[in-house]
């Protein structure tokens, strides 16, 4: 069964740093989204994507959060200067044009120190 | 505003039969999600709802009433890999999912 796949599973940087967080999203999907879970509180929206561009966004992504699909497979996420508070598991999902079905990727827990 | 409502835990035996509540307001409803959610994994769909009434889908149930802003999920024969959180979602349509802080049920022997 198709699946959506996230690289790296656990990422730790500095507080400052800039870390990508990479998604694959199943193939014939195009509706792409990043969401974030914070340990121990509700899954939250950040970025919804389609068709090369943003479609929706929270107000937790703001200028420090970018998202870009720079090839026909991956879809990514950016924080350019990592914060404490963005110390949480994020989760890439994406559906298909026929379906209101998203499916999740496994996450990437990002720490931030 | 927009508001998801479910409660925080529950407890429930091996083998019986639990419903996990869950009521909203918003406008714009489209549809009612009902994801698992194992500690430190991945939300999994389990279900979603767009007209009143029942869905059943092997042990899992869920219901939706829109006129009252209220949907719940009905476990039979629990198992104790059941145990996890279950998330409450709403959508209307092609917006993100809009998540409930969970419900976390525990089974016990």
């Amino acid at each position: 069964e198709p699946e959506v796949t996230q690289t790296p599973s656990h990422q730790v940087t500095q507080m400052g740093q800039e870390v990508i967080l990479r998604c694959v999203p199943i193939s014939n999907h195009l509706y792409f989204y990043w969401y974030r879970q914070i340990l121990g509180q509700k899954v939250e929206f950040l970025v919804s994507f389609y068709n090369n561009e943003i479609s929706e966004k929270s107000e937790i992504f703001d200028d420090q959060f970018s998202v870009e699909r720079p090839d026909g497979s991956n879809f990514t996420l950016k924080i350019r200067s990592t914060k404490l508070e963005d110390s949480a598991m994020y989760f890439c999902a994406s559906r298909a044009p026929s379906s209101y079905e998203q499916y999740f990727g496994p996450g990437t827990r990002l720490t931030v120190t | 505003g927009q508001n998801i409502d479910q409660p925080t835990e529950m407890t429930a035996t091996e083998g019986a039969i639990v419903q996990i509540n869950c009521t909203y307001q918003t406008s714009g409803f489209n549809g009612l999600f009902w994801y698992q959610q194992h500690a430190g994994e991945a939300p999994t769909f389990l279900s979603y709802n767009v007209l009143d009434g029942l869905e059943e889908k092997g042990r899992f149930s869920s219901f939706l009433s829109r006129s009252k802003g209220y949907s719940y999920l009905l476990l039979k024969e629990l198992q104790m890999k059941d145990s996890a959180s279950y998330l409450c979602a709403w959508s209307s349509g092609n917006t993100p999912l809009v998540f409930g802080k969970g419900t976390r049920l525990s089974v016990i022997a």
